[in-house]
């Protein structure tokens, strides 16, 4: 079976550090790969998402990159952090199937900037 | 622009009775829509898929209705119970089908013993 690792759960960084998260799926070849961002109380935000090795596509213009190494690996970055970015984190993998993109979830990062 | 709609007020229910969440869209007409589960600190499971061509669709407790004239979602847990205190997602596929689902912020709800 598949599954979606993320780490780190937690993450206090303050303004101007850098940053990196990982997720790594497990059980399944060239998956669909995003980045979501939750504000408390708010919907998800897509930042990234990755059809393949290298190629990413950004939907919100900002401070943060992300990469795809390797198949099933997506990392998001930050040279210097800002208090806006403070948020949970979730990275996601779509299995499509009949023409459907069901997202399957990581456990998700809680970043704090302070 | 694609634009999904939830009430963002918590949906408060008594046990035992059902619960009863909307999604809402506009300007799309999608293929299919989806619900997802998010308790606090989790990530969003999945729960079910609703294609334009069917009507209701039946999962356990749970059934989701899509009136593509209303261009509406009707998410029913019945027999609720505490233990599905939750956020309620829904999401549609994008316009684009660009391997992006569209989401909204969720309905969050309290099943009271």
């Amino acid at each position: 079976s598949q599954t979606i690792h993320q780490w780190p759960a937690t993450l206090v960084q303050p303004v101007g550090s850098p940053l990196s998260l990982e997720c790594t799926v497990e059980g399944t070849s060239n998956p669909n790969l995003y980045w979501y961002r939750q504000a408390a109380g708010r919907g998800l935000q897509l930042l990234f998402y990755s059809v393949g090795i290298g190629q990413i596509s950004s939907e919100v213009p900002q401070n943060l990159s992300a990469s795809r190494p390797q198949d099933r690996q997506f990392i998001l970055s930050s040279k210097k952090l800002l208090l806006s970015d403070s948020g949970f984190y979730l990275c996601a993998w779509t299995s499509r199937v009949g023409g459907t993109d069901t997202q399957y979830f990581g456990p998700g990062t809680r970043l704090t900037v302070l | 622009s694609q634009k999904i709609e939830q009430n963002s007020e918590a949906l408060n229910i008594q046990e035992g009775k059902t619960a009863t969440l909307t999604c809402n869209y506009t300007n799309y007409s999608p293929a299919y829509l989806q619900w997802y589960r998010q308790d606090p600190g989790r990530g969003p499971v999945f729960l079910l898929l609703i294609r334009e061509n069917e009507k209701e669709k039946r999962k356990e407790r749970l059934k989701v209705t899509f009136d593509t004239t209303l261009k509406q979602s009707l998410f029913h847990i019945t027999a609720s119970q505490p233990a599905d205190s939750a956020t309620y997602l829904c999401a549609l596929e994008g316009m684009d089908s660009n391997y992006q689902l569209i989401w909204g912020a969720g309905t969050k709800l309290i099943i009271k013993p």
